[in-house]
């Protein structure tokens, strides 16, 4: 099956700072999504983006689908951006499933 | 308000028995979708419904068991026969597209 991995694993950031989380996939997809996973477990969708750029904020992504690969910038970062970051893409032909990288781990500190 | 509801939030099991986890959704979405998500790692594919009375195994439901008798709900079963059942549940749904949405899951311990 198709294989996620995402970098880097962990990231600490003081408040303010820019941070670009990596996401690479191993074959064609036709659905990337990019979540956040907040504390209490709840996967908040940021981005549906199989392919091209969008933003949100202080959010954007970034997918170069014949490169096999998605970025996450996060700008101005928060304490309230803190938590997982997940990756999950699904294979053309097999839309309906997810299959999710295992994440980064960001803490923003003061 | 639309959108996923899982219940119970905290599950405790006795070795042995079965418990059944609820998932609803009011967003009229056709598909469904169980997740399981171990301590560190990212979620993997129990089970999926893409229509009312219909559903395949996805890559780790050895010892799980669904039904979907209504589009709205879509019960995951973890039995006795789950060697690891510990974990965090969730369940998602997906309308035409194929962005899926999240429910706030159900944490199982097994006791």
């Amino acid at each position: 099956g198709i294989q996620v991995e995402q970098s880097p694993p962990d990231l600490i950031l003081q408040e303010g700072a820019n941070s670009t989380l990596r996401c690479n996939f191993s074959d064609s997809v036709n659905n990337l999504q990019w979540f956040h996973q907040n504390p209490w477990g709840q996967l908040i969708n940021l981005f549906y983006i199989p392919s091209g750029t969008k933003q949100n904020g202080r959010l954007s992504a970034t997918t170069v689908a014949t490169e096999r690969y998605s970025l996450l910038y996060i700008s101005s970062s928060q304490t309230t951006d803190s938590g997982v970051y997940f990756c999950a893409v699904a294979n053309t032909g097999t839309a309906s499933k997810l299959t999710f990288g295992t994440g980064t781990r960001l803490q923003v500190t003061l | 308000d639309g959108g996923i509801t899982q219940s119970p939030k905290y599950l405790f099991r006795k070795e042995g028995q079965n418990v059944t986890l609820s998932c609803e959704q009011n967003l009229n979405h056709d598909a469904m979708y169980w997740y399981r998500q171990d301590p560190g790692q990212g979620l993997r594919l129990i089970y999926y419904s893409q229509i009312v009375n219909d559903f395949q195994k996805g890559d780790i439901a050895e010892g799980y068991s669904v039904s979907r008798e209504k589009k709205e709900s879509f019960p995951l079963t973890v039995t006795s026969a789950q060697k690891n059942p510990t974990a965090f549940y969730l369940c998602a749904s997906r309308y035409a597209g194929n962005e899926q949405f999240f429910g706030p899951g159900t944490r199982l311990t097994v006791l």
